[in-house]
């Protein structure tokens, strides 16, 4: 099993532009996660899905959106990047709500 | 909704010392606890996790943590550090009463030569 995997690794995006984070598990999980970790900081809850084609928000949901076409996958986009989205973007993904989250590597966003 | 409270955001300590990482949940019902572990420029990777049974808990690498229902806390300990232990610590508390799992704030563990 690769668990979760995320793409890109890194990223440099200026202001104003817009991408896709992807993110995809294996493990059959329902529920998967977005979260945001600023430096010397802990998780904030972007976006979360309870299985596909149901989504909700988080914490932070300003400035995101996100989709759940398959049980696999869960994108996060960014429309018009701000300096203030600049941060290490986590998915996450698990069985139950309330159970162990499988973590992806992150992707490190830049936004100048 | 249930909070998880990590008392010290920043524990220095020195190599082959003791060291405790303290964590505190709110809630009442059934709950399910991990600590986790976040390398530098890493993902997180669970380390522990109590979900019934025994409330003494072990990982692989000397981590241990100990579940306490009255004072509802779930302490991380080791009994002597490593510099390669220097990392950041997240408590966490769920269950299966449909509470989404929580995060503490984390506490950077600190290892000195």
């Amino acid at each position: 099993n690769a668990g979760v995997t995320q793409t890109p690794k890194f990223r440099i995006l200026k202001i104003g532009q817009s991408m896709t984070l992807q993110c995809t598990q294996d493990m059959n999980h329902n529920y998967m996660y977005w979260y945001r970790q600023d430096p010397g900081m802990g998780l904030k809850l972007i976006y979360y899905s309870v299985g596909a084609g149901i989504t909700d928000k988080g914490e932070v949901p300003n400035g995101y959106n996100v989709s759940r076409s398959t049980t696999e996958d869960f994108p996060l986009r960014l429309e018009l990047a701000a300096p203030s989205q600049t941060s290490v973007y986590f998915c996450a993904s698990s069985y139950s709500s309330g159970f162990e989250q499988f973590f992806g590597p992150g992707t490190r966003l830049t936004v100048l | 909704a249930q909070s998880v409270t990590q008392l010290d955001s920043q524990v220095p300590v020195f190599e082959e010392a003791p060291v405790e990482l303290r964590c505190n949940y709110s809630s009442s019902v059934s709950v399910y606890l991990f600590w986790y572990v976040q390398y530098p420029n890493q993902g997180l990777q669970l380390l522990l996790k109590y979900l019934s049974g025994s409330t003494l808990v072990e990982s692989i690498n000397g981590f241990e943590a100990e579940f306490n229902k009255s004072q509802t806390s779930f302490h991380l300990r080791k009994p002597s550090v490593h510099i390669s232990d220097t990392a950041e610590y997240f408590c966490a508390a769920g269950g299966n009463a449909g509470n989404m799992l929580t995060f503490g704030g984390g506490t950077r563990l600190m290892v000195k030569p």
